[in-house]
């Protein structure tokens, strides 16, 4: 399978613990997206990189929100101090460098904060 | 007002019917126009893809975009059950992507 890889595809912790995912985009993919889905809505958009480089973030994505991507490859997004509002669907998603080529997602990550 | 207006549903069709999704929106900037389609706890899938106003058909999809009145729409022909998921039109100006909320759709044997 040659798509966008999520692990882990379901995360469930306690208020308050950190939690890390992981994204592995498609291989010759430059740029890696992270979007936040809730139920009935749409992708909220998070955080995107080209290459290595971060180059814009949300103002969704608070200060106990962190991402990654040191070698321009896969990708980390991590959660400190998790709410019960940070409970949904992180996905990941990527695409070729050309400006407006379209996105391809991964499964996700469901996170359930108790 | 919402930038990207898509009616949630749900929408319940019989097997074979022609299904029309709709959505509006405000930016008129947005140039790119995408349709995913999302099955229940999986990550969106790429539908369709379009730049320019007109149609674009691939199998018993047909995209159609409308930039004067900023309303694009999906057309699935010959429905099976098999379509059932919420499909979510997207659209883009660089790296701006905007997504509506998804319209659930069931179609029924």
């Amino acid at each position: 399978d040659t798509g966008v890889s999520q692990d882990p595809r379901h995360k469930i912790t306690k208020r308050g613990q950190n939690v890390t995912f992981r994204c592995d985009p498609i291989s010759e993919h430059n740029r890696l997206y992270w979007y936040r889905q809730t139920l009935g809505q749409g992708p909220e958009f998070l955080t995107y990189f080209q290459n290595e480089a971060q180059l814009e973030k949300s103002r969704l994505l608070s200060d106990r929100f962190s991402a990654e991507r040191p070698k321009g490859s896969f990708s980390t997004l991590e959660i400190q101090r998790t709410e019960q509002g940070d409970s949904a669907m992180y996905l990941c998603a990527s695409s070729l460098l050309q400006g407006n080529s379209p996105l391809h997602f991964g499964n996700g990550t469901r996170l359930t904060v108790t | 007002q919402k930038e990207v207006e898509q009616d949630p549903g749900p929408l319940s069709v019989p097997e074979g019917a022609i299904v029309s999704l709709n959505c509006t929106y405000s930016n008129s900037a947005f140039q790119y126009f995408m349709w995913y389609r999302q099955y229940s706890r999986k990550g969106p899938e790429l539908l369709m893809y379009t730049y320019s106003s007109g149609n674009k058909e691939d199998g018993r999809f047909t995209a159609q975009v409308d930039k004067s009145s900023k309303y694009i729409s999906l057309f699935i022909r010959d429905s099976q059950p098999s379509d059932s998921a919420t499909y979510l039109c997207a659209m883009r100006l660089n790296n701006d992507m905007r997504f509506g909320a998804g319209t659930r759709l069931t179609v029924k044997p």
